[in-house]
């Protein structure tokens, strides 16, 4: 599992609150990654992160927020949840030497 | 930006038959392509990659090819088992910052027995 881990597993908000997901990696992977999982979607990159305080958009960026303070830590902001935020969100980070992406567990968001 | 184009949508084969699934991308830069493998309520892993500069991978019963000319790269499993119903993801990774990865919108993969 490449020491990747997600908080909450499983969160249901209403509209218009804000929601922080969480990231942790134990493998001081440089780079990592904030996707959702729609039907019909695949894969699709929220921001991403190449540093300590160095993050960028992906192409679904609008509605969210990131931060990186800590090599370990990535945080996934919804400043106010809409119901198109409904997903499954992932988390991913690569080492600078390889080439693989690994994964987190998830996070199933319910935004009612 | 890429576009990575999977088809089919569901592949459905039985046992033993072989299964292919096909992506095609659009930026000639791109360089590296992996598959992942997700099982239901579970995370994406990596089951096999290739790089621009290889034209065919094989592990075990799967195996890669690239087609770098026509943009396009291929999954064969071949002895297909029930383990291998699960959805299948190809990827392509941009050249620019950060290695990012374009995901096709995945195979759902049946086999039956």
């Amino acid at each position: 599992d490449a020491g990747i881990t997600q908080s909450p597993r499983h969160k249901v908000t209403e509209t218009g609150t804000p929601v922080t997901l969480r990231c942790h990696q134990t493998e001081n992977h440089r780079y990592m990654y904030w996707y959702r999982q729609d039907p019909g979607h695949g894969l699709r990159l929220i921001h991403y992160s190449y540093g300590v305080k160095d993050t960028d958009k992906g192409e679904v960026s609008d509605g969210y927020s990131v931060s990186r303070s800590k090599t370990e830590d990535f945080l996934l902001t919804l400043e106010s949840a809409t119901s198109s935020q409904t997903s499954v969100y992932f988390c991913a980070a690569q080492g600078t030497g390889g080439d693989t992406q690994y994964f987190g567990p998830g996070t199933r968001l319910t935004v009612l | 930006g890429e576009n990575v184009e999977q088809h089919p949508s569901t592949l459905s084969v039985q046992e033993g038959d072989s299964a292919v699934i096909k992506c095609t991308y659009s930026d000639s830069a791109s360089n590296y392509f992996p598959w992942y493998k997700q099982e239901l309520g579970k995370r994406p892993q990596l089951i096999i990659d290739i790089r621009s500069n290889v034209g065919e991978k094989k592990d075990q019963r799967i195996a890669v090819t690239l087609n770098k000319t026509a943009k396009h790269f291929s999954l064969h499993i071949t002895e297909t088992q029930p383990e291998d119903s699960a959805v299948y993801f190809c990827a392509a990774r941009n050249t620019g910052t950060a290695s990012k990865l374009t995901f096709g919108t995945g195979t759902r993969l049946q086999v039956t027995l």
